[in-house]
Parts: C-alpha cells; sequence; structure tokens
C-alpha cells in the first residue's frame, strides 16, 4: 500500500497505456536485481528479475531495463491494467540480503 | 499465493511486551529471511537463516531475535516492544542456489 511517510512518487496511467516506472540503485558491484509489486495488505509479489549480465530481459507483459553504466533500472508493462495497481519496489542484491528502494505507487485510470 | 505462510496475520499488543511471529517457507526451500516495513523505513532486512544457522545480518535491534527449527520454520521473537516497532514483518524464503525471494503475506504488529 501507500506509505505516506516516504512521500513515495505516484505514476498515473490510463488503462490501455504502457508504463514505464524508473528506479536507481547504489551499489555498481550489484550483480542481481528484482521487481516486485506490492497491493494494499499483501506482501511483496515477485514480478521479474535480471542479473547484470543482462541489459533487457522480457517476461508476460513486462520487460525488465538495465543500465549499468548511471545504474538505473526500469520496469515497463505494456497494456497497463486496472489490477497492475499497486506499489513497486525495485531491489538490487546486496551480499545475501535485497536492499530495496522506496517504491512508486502506480494508478491505473479506467 | 507464494506458498510463504506466516501467523498471525495481526497482532496488537502494549509497549514492554514480547511477541513471537512465525514463519513457514515454501516446501523445500532452506533459507528464510526477515524483513520489517514501516512509513518511515520502508522495506527494511533484518536477518536470514538459512537450514537452521544464521546466515546474515541486517538492521535488526538487539531487543528482536530470530530462529529457525529442524522443519525450517521460522520465528522472529520481539521483546521490550516500543511504539516505534509497529510495522510491517515479512518473511521470505528461497531454494538452495537461488536469489529470488518469495515473500509471505506479511503480519501486521501494532504496539500501544
Amino acid at each position: 500500500g501507500e506509505s505516506v511517510g516516504l512521500h513515495l512518487p505516484t505514476l498515473s496511467v490510463q488503462e490501455g497505456d504502457n508504463s514505464i516506472i524508473n528506479c536507481a540503485y547504489s551499489n555498481s558491484a550489484s550483480d542481481y536485481f528484482i521487481w516486485y509489486k506490492q497491493e494494499s495488505g499483501k506482501g511483496p509479489q515477485f514480478i521479474i528479475d535480471i542479473r547484470s549480465n543482462m541489459d533487457k530481459r522480457q517476461g508476460q507483459r513486462v520487460t525488465v531495463l538495465l543500465n549499468k553504466t548511471v545504474k538505473h533500472l526500469s520496469l515497463q508493462i505494456a497494456a497497463t491494467q486496472p489490477g497492475d495497481s499497486a506499489v513497486y519496489f525495485c531491489a538490487e542484491m546486496d551480499g545475501n540480503k535485497l536492499v530495496f528502494g522506496a517504491g512508486t505507487i502506480l494508478r491505473v485510470k479506467s | 499465493d507464494s506458498g510463504v505462510t506466516q501467523t498471525p496475520k495481526h497482532l496488537i499488543t502494549a509497549t514492554g511486551q514480547r511477541v513471537t511471529l512465525r514463519c513457514s517457507p515454501r516446501s523445500g526451500d532452506l533459507s528464510v529471511y526477515w524483513y520489517q516495513q514501516s512509513l518511515d523505513q520502508g522495506l527494511q532486512f533484518l536477518i536470514q537463516y538459512y537450514n537452521g544457522e544464521e546466515r546474515a545480518k541486517g538492521n535488526i535491534l538487539e531487543r528482536f531475535s530470530a530462529q529457525q527449527f529442524p522443519d525450517l520454520h521460522s520465528e522472529l521473537n520481539l521483546s521490550s516492544l516500543e511504539l516505534g516497532d509497529s510495522a510491517l514483518y515479512f518473511c521470505a524464503s528461497t531454494m538452495e542456489n537461488t536469489d529470488t525471494q518469495y515473500f509471505g503475506p506479511g503480519t501486521r504488529l501494532t504496539v500501544l
């Protein structure tokens, strides 16, 4: 759900449009990245992951892009649906633990 | 449904008290991770167990402790609770030799 204390950025998109959610990571040595979706009252749900030896990976309606030069990760959602409304987190692997970004709220307008 | 289960779903208690949160990993997963999600700190890693042994430690307070049992379920113990401990507590699990962590539904702890 929303995290008012962190003042999460919000992306509002029209149903059917494509969404792009961006994330900057901090550790240039990180070699594994994950995107999670969190709906209100639920735990983070795995969406897609990518290793640092790749710059693009596609799933069903989702694509993750990795730019190691500028330490940037993005999640593209094609044909966004109302059920995609949630908070989206990127995470980077630091040793054994995941370090999460603050999250982005995605609102889908019907 | 990730296959990770957590109980209880909600917990309301008073300052100074002690609580235990329980997590059962996905079948076959040996690693369990605990995370805290609060409004001001976001999702923070607390601790990891692998096959009963502590593997990694994050920003876990000394008042908090965890363990993983022979059946691989894990418990997170929170003691001398403070108002600021109110948060969502998640556990996640992974298979051996994989990095993808699958999260449970969480326990919402409210300290009054």
